[in-house]
Formats: structure tokens, sequence, C-alpha cells
């Protein structure tokens, strides 16, 4: 089953605009985790926020974390034509049954920057 | 440092026959993962393996689908027999071990037919 829920589904901005986009979750995690997907091709890790971090920055890129709402977001500042992609978070947990700790994916967000 | 690779990068079938992705993770990652994602959908996790064993394969259709990673490097995911539900990109990962970040190949597109 999918963890996080991105909103909005989908964002359109002009060049130059920043961008938020948004991720709850249910149950208690590790760490949570951005993923950025180009049209047809694998993902690339943006950033990773641990579950005692509340914010941090990598470049144009802010994400915060607050687990007492189950809510993550991640902000691209100053947007680039280059950003356009689907923005997925991810949840990282121990699956207690199996023993293992592993990522779940929600449904991403569809970022067009226009130029 | 080369990433994960995989192949085919497409692949067209008909129902009911069989297809098998191959995946060459990052050199020394211990954790690979296989990933199903379906069109509009996140990844969804096939399988994890720790060098050559299986930690989680809990959402891998069983009666259809097979993994393995022989000597803990390369792995191969099996399909057989498809069914049209397959058509997804399949996603392989690896990492260096399961609390690190994951780095993910280009992925095989599936269309079964």
């Amino acid at each position: 089953s999918q963890q996080g829920e991105e909103d909005p589904q989908a964002l359109s901005i002009q060049e130059g605009e920043n961008a938020t986009m948004n991720c709850s979750y249910k149950t208690s995690i590790n760490n949570l985790q951005w993923y950025r997907q180009n049209s047809g091709r694998g993902l690339v890790h943006l950033i990773l926020i641990r579950s005692n971090e509340r914010e941090k920055h990598s470049g144009r890129l802010r994400v915060t974390l607050d687990t007492s709402k189950k809510s993550s977001s991640l902000l691209i500042t100053a947007s680039r034509a280059a950003d356009t992609a689907s923005y997925f978070c991810a949840t990282a947990s121990t699956n207690s049954g199996a023993g293992s700790y592993q990522l779940t994916f929600g449904k991403g967000t569809k970022l067009s920057v226009i130029p | 440092e080369a990433g994960v690779a995989q192949s085919p990068r497409y692949k067209i079938i008909e129902k009911r026959q069989s297809v098998a992705f191959w995946c060459n993770p990052i050199s020394g990652h211990a954790t690979l993962y296989w990933y199903q994602q379906i069109l509009g959908q996140g990844p969804k996790l096939l399988i994890q393996f720790q060098n050559n064993g299986v930690v989680d394969d809990s959402q891998l259709p069983k009666d259809r689908f097979s993994a393995e990673r022989l000597k803990g490097v390369d792995s191969t995911l099996k399909i057989q027999p498809a069914k049209l539900e397959d058509s997804a990109v399949y996603l392989c990962a690896s990492s260096l071990d399961p609390t690190w970040t994951q780095y993910f190949g280009p992925g095989t597109r599936l269309l079964v037919l």
C-alpha cells in the first residue's frame, strides 16, 4: 500500500516562481525522502530528512517535516524549466513483519515549469 | 561511478508469454530492490535482497513473478505468464545498506498486449 500522499497532483508555474509540494503519511517513519523523476527516466534522490529533524536545505530545495502532523513539504525556489518532472515523497520505515527497512512511495506531484 | 544498469529498456510481449529483466547494481552495494511502477503511480516495492538473500518479498505475486540474485551482484526478475495488468515500468535500485540512499536504474518499460 502507498503511505505517502502528495498534494497537489499537478502544479504548473512560471519560471522563476517557487513551487511547493506537500506530502502526508499515516504511520511512524525513520526518515522521509524526496525523489524526482523526469519523463521516461529513473528516479533521482533529492533529499532525506530524518524523523528528528524539522528542516533541511540543499541548494534551491527546502524540506520541512512535521511528525506531529505526519506531513512534509518540498519547496523549490526560483524554479527553472529543467525542474519540470514528477516529484515523489517516500517514507522509510521498518517493516516489522518482514524485518526489513523499506521505502513506500506516494503517487507524486507532476510539476510543469513554463519558460 | 557507474550507475545501476538495466536491460532491456523496452519490451513488448503478448499475455501469457514470459519475460525477464536484468539488473546490475552499483559496485559494492549490498542491497538490491525491484519496484513496479504503474503509469500515474509511485513505485511499489516487489522484492528486496540483502547480498544474495531475500529480505522482503511480501508484495511479490509469487504465482507469476520470481527473482534471484546470484552471487550477491546481478539480479533477474521474471514474469511467467504475463498478464495485461503487468504493463508497467520495472525499476531496479541499489544501496550500500537498507538505511542509505537508494540509487535507481533507468527502468524497463513493459507492455503486455
